[in-house]
């Protein structure tokens, strides 16, 4: 079974409705990250936990929320979904010893 | 300037060819280098680690330059299955805050 993983695996939704992308890890990691990444250009983070109780913005928050449910489970949120939030998402953990990151599979998100 | 900012290429290469690929990093505090694999439409999985000194695994090479603050990878002896793009990935200070180069793409083909 996969490290992270990732749902729902594809998207599409419509203009203004309320989307949350989820994310589960069985690394026992404490840290995991949320990504966008757009074609032709690199992965741009949104929001990142250290644990359970820390939340912190990355370089494009706007329009998106994070909720960290457990050490396990770390879900992304768009309130009010647009087009140009449509993009591949990716969710990632960190080994604070190795510094490296494990991504999940991605979701791909349509925004109509 | 971005922070990390990498060639997009596409490298276009034949099997068998050396192909070398460069990332230039602007802050001197940067501490950890990484170069990452992304195949097409999939997550980046971690290639190597890039240390001081330079390291190798296999057909692949890392070496960091700190004075002139660029990481490179050299690839020998080039297979169709290399074909992905690259990213290149450096923390700074104790963060754990990555930031990714916006990958180069290698194309070999037979």
């Amino acid at each position: 079974d996969a490290d992270v993983t990732q749902t729902p695996r594809n998207r599409i939704t419509k203009t203004g409705k309320r989307i949350m992308l989820e994310c589960s890890q069985t690394k026992g990691h404490d840290r995991m990250y949320w990504y966008r990444q757009d074609p032709g250009l690199g992965l741009q983070l949104i929001y990142y936990s250290f644990d359970v109780k820390d939340i912190n913005k990355g370089e494009i928050s706007d329009g998106y929320s994070v909720s960290r449910q457990a050490q396990a489970k770390f879900s992304l949120s768009l309130e009010s979904a647009i087009p140009n939030q449509t993009a591949l998402y990716f969710c990632a953990t960190s080994d604070p010893q190795q510094e490296t990151q494990y991504f999940g599979p991605g979701t791909r998100l349509l925004v109509l | 300037r971005k922070e990390v900012e990498q060639d997009p290429g596409p490298f276009n290469v034949p099997e068998g060819a050396t192909v070398a690929f460069n990332c230039t990093y602007s802050n001197s505090a940067s501490q950890s280098f990484f170069w990452y694999r992304q195949d097409c439409r999939k997550e980046p999985k971690l290639l190597m680690s890039v240390y001081s000194s330079g390291n190798e695994d296999g057909r692949f090479t890392a070496q960091l330059n700190r004075a002139s603050q660029y990481i490179s990878l050299l690839i020998r002896d080039s297979k169709l299955s290399d074909s992905a793009t690259y990213l290149c990935v450096v923390n700074t200070g104790g963060s754990y805050i990555p930031t990714f180069g916006r990958g180069t793409s290698l194309i070999v083909h037979p």
